[in-house]
């Protein structure tokens, strides 16, 4: 089954950019994820379907600011002009025949 | 729009069967995947198991001997049993949706189980 790679942390400037990573493991870089945010207190929430070629759909309600592409066995996810609301938990998600995995996921920092 | 909403005793002793009950309102149980989801206290999600609207489960291979999930369609219901808890089952248990090979879109907000005598 596949196995996805997060790094635990991240942090970035208020107004700024920050791109997070997701990588599937070897033999799985075809695979569509999902990310999810999960603030302080909170259940995850859906944000995106993404794709190997890039091509994403948000979830609704998700604002412009969050975006994703691809390359290879990494899929990113894109907070541009970032706000104090950003600061959370990240997570990619994807599935196989009977399975679903999570990875580890980010946490972000807004500073 | 979809909601989901777990329920059942927030405390359960070791080695009994911890039992939980997601509804479901503003939607249908049918043509969906509905998930049970762990997250123990800071750390990272993990995922129990799903059962499909037919009735067929799929469980986490570290969890399978454990585990049942079943589904109650007049009801909008679907619920989760693992048996011989130990503290370290003590976690957020979430319900979530989900589409044939897509995301998991809506989830629940979670409650709180507790393994502890």
């Amino acid at each position: 089954q596949p196995v996805l790679t997060q790094s635990s942390s991240a942090s970035a400037s208020l107004g700024s950019s920050v791109k997070l990573t997701c990588t599937l493991s070897s033999g799985h870089s075809s695979y569509i994820i999902a990310w999810h945010q999960q603030q302080p207190g909170k259940a995850p929430r859906y944000l995106m379907r993404l794709e190997d070629s890039g091509s994403y759909n948000k979830g609704r309600g998700v604002p412009d600011r969050f975006s994703g592409s691809s390359s290879g066995a990494d899929r990113y996810l894109t907070i541009s002009n970032l706000q104090s609301e950003d600061e959370a938990d990240y997570y990619c998600e994807t599935w196989d025949s009977n399975t679903r995995v999570f990875g580890g996921g980010t946490k972000l920092t807004v500073l | 729009q979809v909601q989901l909403q777990e329920s059942g005793p927030g405390l359960v002793k070791p080695s009994e069967t911890l039992s939980l009950t997601c509804t479901v309102s503003g939607g249908s149980i049918s043509s969906y995947y509905w998930s049970w989801i762990r997250q123990p206290p800071g750390r990272g999600l993990e995922w129990i198991g799903y059962i499909y609207y037919s009735g067929s489960a799929s469980y986490n291979p570290s969890l399978k001997s454990r585990v049942t999930i079943s589904l109650d369609t007049s009801k909008n219901q679907f619920s989760l049993k693992l048996n011989s808890v130990t503290a370290a089952d003590t976690a957020v248990y979430y319900c979530a949706r989900s589409y044939s090979s897509s995301p998991s879109d809506y989830w629940g907000q979670g409650t709180l189980v507790t393994v502890s005598s």
